[in-house]
């Protein structure tokens, strides 16, 4: 069965530092990847996504993702965490062609950011 | 561009009342819409999958008859909480698919999230 894990519930980091969050996948095809970030009592916003190519994908906010395929996995990073990077973060996989195109969402990373 | 927006982003209503909630695709038509469920501190939860001009998808264990789903538009589609009670008290989040054309330098086939709506029903 198809499955995103997020084995991280919750990640602390002191702002200013580097951040990396972990997201593995379990497909059995080619997938397109997916992070969105969510703050308290919001939406999911896009942060950024993977479909084909180079395997470094730059997002918005400063934030980038690479897809290592061997790993199945698609970790995000941020060299430098700001304050406002307090959130939750939801990695999401799904087929990039054939069968269902609804994704498959981790259960979530919340990052907290000391000062 | 790929702004979605729900309406009303909270509600309050007794038990036993109907709630509709409004999603909207503002900058690009979406054929499919989709409609979560988010308990606190946990992912979301797909409910249904909103296909316009044609029947609602619902997910295994999803009441069709309680939540009432109608995607009229290529901009819109409202989910109706029916008969409302406290258990359906929950964060209503409502995404659309972008997807352009496929094979072109504009595909994207990404979903884009409304800001959710908060229902509390009392």
């Amino acid at each position: 069965a198809q499955s995103v894990t997020q084995p991280d519930i919750h990640i602390t980091v002191s702002e200013g530092a580097s951040l990396e969050l972990r997201c593995n996948y379990s497909y059995g095809a080619t997938p397109y990847l997916f992070w969105y970030v969510q703050s308290p009592g919001q939406g999911l916003q896009l942060l950024l996504k993977y479909f084909s190519g180079d395997t470094l994908v730059q997002g918005i906010k400063g934030f980038e993702a690479e897809f290592k395929r061997s790993q199945s996995s698609f970790n995000l990073r941020k060299p430098s965490v700001h304050w406002s990077d307090a959130a939750e973060y939801f990695c999401a996989v799904r087929l990039a062609s054939g069968g269902s195109y609804i994704p498959t969402f981790g259960r979530g990373t919340s990052l907290i950011v000391h000062p | 561009g790929a702004v979605v927006s729900q309406h009303p982003s909270w509600v309050i209503c007794k038990s036993g009342t109907s709630v509709k909630i409004e999603c909207r695709s503002l900058d690009f038509q979406a054929t499919t819409m989709f409609w979560y469920r988010q308990f606190p501190k946990q992912s979301l939860m797909l409910m249904a999958t909103s296909n316009e001009g044609s029947k609602a998808t619902y997910e295994q264990g999803v009441e069709k008859d309680k939540f009432l789903i109608n995607h009229a538009s290529l901009t819109l589609s409202t989910l109706t909480v029916t008969s409302a009670h406290p258990e359906d008290s929950s964060f209503y989040i409502c995404s659309a698919r972008e997807q352009g054309l496929a094979g072109g330098p504009l595909y994207t086939d990404t979903q884009y999230f409304g800001p959710g709506t908060r229902l509390t029903v009392l």
